[in-house]
């Protein structure tokens, strides 16, 4: 059975710019979470999607937003880039009810 | 906001000897999860302790969920190299902000040979 599957692996955007990011969850799996790991600061949740609609949001600016779809991928939008944005994101998948998160790969996005 | 809290940061040890890491939450968790991460990689889920006071073991990981559900610990006996990594406490947050798994900042295991 295929894993959290998450493109690209990495990312190189200057300041301004938008970076586009994918998740697709394992098979099964109606949930989509998104988290941002900087360096040195743990894992910062993003957002969490549900059967297309998205049910709850942590603290980032608006130019953070997302999307699910009906196949339950997802993707990750960033505008505006800041240098301080760069970071691995990751996407992880579970079932509706919140229990173990699957982590995808992560990707590595760095904002020159 | 709900805070989940680890200590400590970092933590060096020999092989063979023991380790622990604790976790401390600002508000009562209905479960709480470990994960961890090894250097380069994604987390990956460890456990989920429920029960207040409850006790879960794997192999050399002894998991402790405390009685008031706020804390938690995970020890491991006898490190090997293959323990390296960071390792995560995650607690749900409650009411409004159902879904969100707040993450302690981990902790860094090193284990010299």
């Amino acid at each position: 059975e295929a894993g959290v599957t998450q493109s690209p692996t990495h990312l190189i955007k200057t300041r301004g710019q938008q970076a586009t990011l994918r998740c697709s969850p394992i098979s099964g799996h109606t949930s989509v979470y998104w988290y941002q790991q900087a360096l040195g600061l743990g894992l910062q949740f993003l957002l969490w999607y549900d059967e297309g609609e998205e049910r709850n949001r942590g603290n980032f600016p608006p130019r953070f937003s997302g999307r699910q779809f009906p196949n339950y991928s997802s993707e990750l939008n960033v505008n505006a880039l800041e240098l301080e944005d760069s970071a691995l994101y990751l996407c992880a998948s579970s079932y509706p009810s919140p229990g173990e998160l699957f982590f995808g790969e992560g990707s590595r996005l760095t904002v020159l | 906001g709900q805070q989940v809290m680890q200590i400590p940061q970092y933590q060096h040890v020999q092989e063979g000897e023991d380790f622990t890491t604790y976790c401390n939450s600002s508000t009562t968790l209905s479960n709480i999860q470990w994960y961890k991460q090894r250097p380069g990689g994604h987390p990956v889920f460890l456990i989920q302790l429920v029960k207040s006071g409850e006790v879960k073991k794997q192999k050399r990981l002894t998991f402790q969920f405390g009685e008031a559900k706020k804390n938690s610990s995970l020890h491991i006996t006898a490190t090997q190299t293959t323990d390296v990594g960071t390792y995560f406490c995650a607690g749900p947050s409650g009411g409004t902000s159902y879904g969100k798994l707040t993450f302690g900042q981990g902790t860094i295991l090193t284990v010299h040979p």
